[in-house]
């Protein structure tokens, strides 16, 4: 199974882009990119996914690199209520639904 | 949609006892996941289902700990008997095919 690797937190100034890397080295073909995020004391929210090619929706962008090893999360104007933790995570197998979390990085949004 | 739904929020029961955890899936979605957190170990998948059938359950910690699927929109994790080690925060999710997996607000148990 593919393993991510991330910052174990990061700090980010309100209003500013914040850029959550992650290492994802040993990825194959068919996985997919996985981010979720976690606010204290509720479920995990899914936020974006991709395989290959950038991916933005409402909530943020995707940027995987073309030899798809590294990839990052982009919240394009961070506000307090984006911290949390984030994760990174590799789909496991090409028929499985499930994910494997690993620790996530803490994101502070400070005023 | 409701979401997923989880319930009760809030569990507190005696070394022992046996505790049941429920969870209703988003309507439509055939694969239903059953997770636990704690502070040392994080999120753990703990056992996952496709259309009903359980797939994996290598994530279940031990025999006392079962889970059931009787049809596609409910779904519980049993344990019997409950342990202290067994306080964590559980988490119920659901998905469609590939989708992105669902999460619920999930139960606080704790054993005393």
């Amino acid at each position: 199974d593919a393993k991510t690797t991330q910052p174990t937190s990061m700090d980010c100034a309100e209003g500013r882009a914040a850029n959550l890397p992650c290492n994802h080295s040993t990825i194959s073909g068919n996985e997919y990119v996985y981010w979720y995020r976690q606010i204290h004391s509720q479920g995990p929210q899914y936020i974006i996914h991709g395989l290959k090619n950038n991916e933005t929706n409402e909530m943020a962008s995707l940027i995987i690199t073309e030899d798809r090893k590294s990839s990052t999360l982009i919240l394009p104007h961070a506000t307090l209520r984006d911290t949390a933790v984030y994760y990174c995570i590799v789909r496991v197998g090409s028929n499985t639904g499930k994910l494997i979390f690993g620790q996530g990085t803490t994101l502070q949004v400070k005023p | 949609d409701a979401g997923v739904i989880q319930s009760p929020r809030h569990e507190v029961t005696e070394m022992g006892q046996e505790v049941t955890l429920r969870c209703k899936p988003i309507s439509g979605h055939n694969s239903l996941f059953w997770y636990r957190q704690t502070m040392m170990r994080g999120l753990e998948l703990l056992i996952y289902f496709n259309n009903n059938v359980p797939i994996d359950d290598s994530g279940m910690p031990e025999d006392r700990f079962s889970a059931k699927m009787p049809n596609a929109s409910f779904s519980t994790l049993k344990i019997q008997p409950s342990e202290p080690r067994d306080s964590a925060v559980y988490f119920c999710a659901s998905s469609s095919g590939h989708s992105p997996l669902h999460f619920g607000n999930g139960t606080r148990l704790t054993v005393t």
